[in-house]
C-alpha cells in the first residue's frame, strides 16, 4: 500500500524557517517524481514544487523561488521542503504527492504551516 | 501562468442526477488536464488524468472530455459519496496550476 506521511508543520513567525518532511512507503520511491502542493485557508490548491527521482530536475512556482528548497533522500524514502523567509501568505496545509506520468496519484494527509507573529 | 476557470463555483444536485463541471483554460494545454476530488479533512484523490483517462479504482460514472480549451468532468448518476469539491489541474506548463474548485452539494 502506498503511503505518504508529512511532518514538520508548525507555527512560525514571519521571516522564520521550517523544514517539512514526507516519508514514503509502499513503492520504489527513487523512481518517482515527487511534488509539494499547498492549500491556504479558504483557498484552492496551489502547486509549489516538484523534483524528479534523481534530483536532476527541480521546479518551483515563482512565489517560492529563492525561499523554498525541495530535496530528497532516496535511501530514506524521504522528500523535504526547506522553507526560509516565510511570509503570512505561506500559511497553508502542505501536501506531498507522488507524480505518476503527469498527475498526482497518491497524496499524504498534509501538515499545517502557520506563519504569524 | 495558465489560468483555469471552473464553472460553476458551487452546485446543488440530487442523488441520481447527471452533473457537469467545466474547466476553461486561457490558452491551449493540449490534453494535459487532470481532475481531483477533495472531501473535507481528506487529501485530494485523482479521478481523471490527461483529459479522459479514468484512474484505476474510480467508478465509471466519472468521465472527462474536451472541446477546444473547455474541459468537462461529468458524473452520471450521482451517489452520496460524490458530494465533495472538485478541482482541475493543468500539467502543460510550469507552474502546474489548479482551478479554483467546484463544490458539489446535496440538494
Amino acid at each position: 500500500e502506498v503511503r505518504l506521511v508529512e511532518s514538520g508543520g508548525d507555527l512560525v513567525q514571519p521571516g522564520g524557517s521550517l523544514r517539512l518532511s514526507c516519508v514514503a512507503s509502499g513503492f520504489s520511491f527513487k523512481y518517482y517524481r515527487m511534488t509539494w502542493v499547498r492549500q491556504a485557508p479558504g483557498k484552492g490548491l496551489e502547486w509549489v514544487s516538484e523534483m524528479n527521482g534523481d534530483s536532476s530536475v527541480i521546479l518551483y512556482v515563482d512565489s517560492v523561488k529563492g525561499r523554498f528548497t525541495i530535496s530528497r533522500d532516496n535511501a530514506k524514502n524521504s522528500l523535504y521542503l526547506q522553507m526560509n523567509s516565510l511570509r503570512d501568505d505561506d500559511t497553508a496545509v502542505y501536501y506531498c504527492a507522488r507524480t505518476y506520468t503527469a498527475h498526482l496519484d497518491y497524496w499524504g494527509q498534509g501538515t499545517l504551516v502557520t506563519v504569524s507573529s | 501562468d495558465i489560468q483555469l476557470t471552473q464553472s460553476p463555483s458551487s452546485l446543488s444536485a440530487s442523488i441520481g442526477d447527471r452533473v457537469t463541471i467545466t474547466c476553461r483554460a486561457n490558452q491551449t494545454i493540449s490534453n494535459s488536464l487532470n481532475w481531483y476530488q477533495r472531501k473535507p479533512g481528506k487529501a485530494p484523490n485523482v479521478l481523471i488524468y490527461r483529459t479522459s483517462g479514468l484512474q484505476t479504482g474510480v467508478p465509471s460514472r466519472f468521465s472527462g472530455s474536451v472541446s477546444g480549451t473547455d474541459f468537462t468532468l461529468t458524473i452520471s448518476g450521482l451517489q452520496p459519496e460524490d458530494f465533495a469539491t472538485y478541482y482541475c489541474q493543468q500539467t502543460y506548463t510550469i507552474p502546474y496550476t489548479f482551478g479554483q474548485g467546484t463544490k458539489l452539494e446535496i440538494k
